[in-house]
């Protein structure tokens, strides 16, 4: 089956610790996104790549950094310049920009 | 920019009892329009999207959603709610003349509006 998987599930880290965030995606698609979602503050973009070896800051990029040396992959590392890391994260792909975005399963970063 | 207006942040209703959830967004010449369904600790999964054609769209599990262009609005109805209807629902909206080059990507997404329903 295609789609996207996210790892792990759940992710605790201590505070002042980097943490990387796996998104891969079997659709073939080109354009690939990362987004954090807070209680009542629906999503967020903070990363996106369109191709590989390219990718773009988006709204809240600071604290974050991503790679995309690879159509599939699409990691997330949380460093910790990133003042509020704790949320849900959330990775997802397209095939271009017009066309809707399949998500996946979201990891919850929880950070003490 | 493109934003993303959902009106109601959360929504109770009985089950059986009709629904509407609101959207609506800035002006654009041209866009797409989507809703999403997340339930608790899972991703978001499409529901329904207008591209073009008949701005009536519907889903599989009876939900509908117009596209109003003189309204600017693309509200979410289901004549007959269910229990398992409750969800967080997102409208999102992809604007074709967006400047790419810029920080945003391809879809603003709206706050969310939390369905609840009630037996």
């Amino acid at each position: 089956d295609g789609g996207i998987t996210q790892s792990p599930k759940y992710l605790f880290r201590k505070e002042g610790q980097n943490v990387t965030l796996s998104c891969e995606q079997n659709l073939n698609h080109d354009a690939m996104y990362w987004y954090r979602q807070d209680p009542g503050q629906g999503l967020r973009l903070i990363y996106y790549s369109q191709i590989v070896n390219d990718f773009q800051k988006g709204d809240i990029a600071e604290g974050y950094s991503v790679s995309r040396e690879k159509k599939e992959s699409f990691p997330l590392t949380v460093t910790s310049a990133q003042k509020n890391p704790t949320a849900f994260y959330l990775c997802a792909s397209s095939i271009d920009e017009t066309y809707e975005q399949y998500f996946g399963p979201g990891t919850r970063l929880t950070v003490t | 920019a493109q934003s993303v207006t959902q009106l109601d942040s959360q929504v109770p209703v009985f089950e059986e009892a009709p629904v509407e959830l609101r959207c609506n967004y800035s002006s654009s010449v041209s866009v797409y329009l989507f809703w999403y369904v997340q339930y608790p600790n899972q991703g978001l999964q499409l529901l329904l999207k207008y591209l073009s054609g008949s701005t009536l769209v519907e889903s599989i599990n009876g939900f509908e959603a117009e596209f109003n262009k003189s309204q600017t609005s693309f509200h979410l109805r289901k004549p007959s709610v269910h229990i398992s209807d409750t969800a967080e629902y997102f409208c999102a909206v992809s604007d074709l003349g967006l400047n790419y080059g810029g920080s945003q990507g391809n879809l603003i997404f709206g706050k969310g509006t939390k369905l609840s329903v009630k037996p």
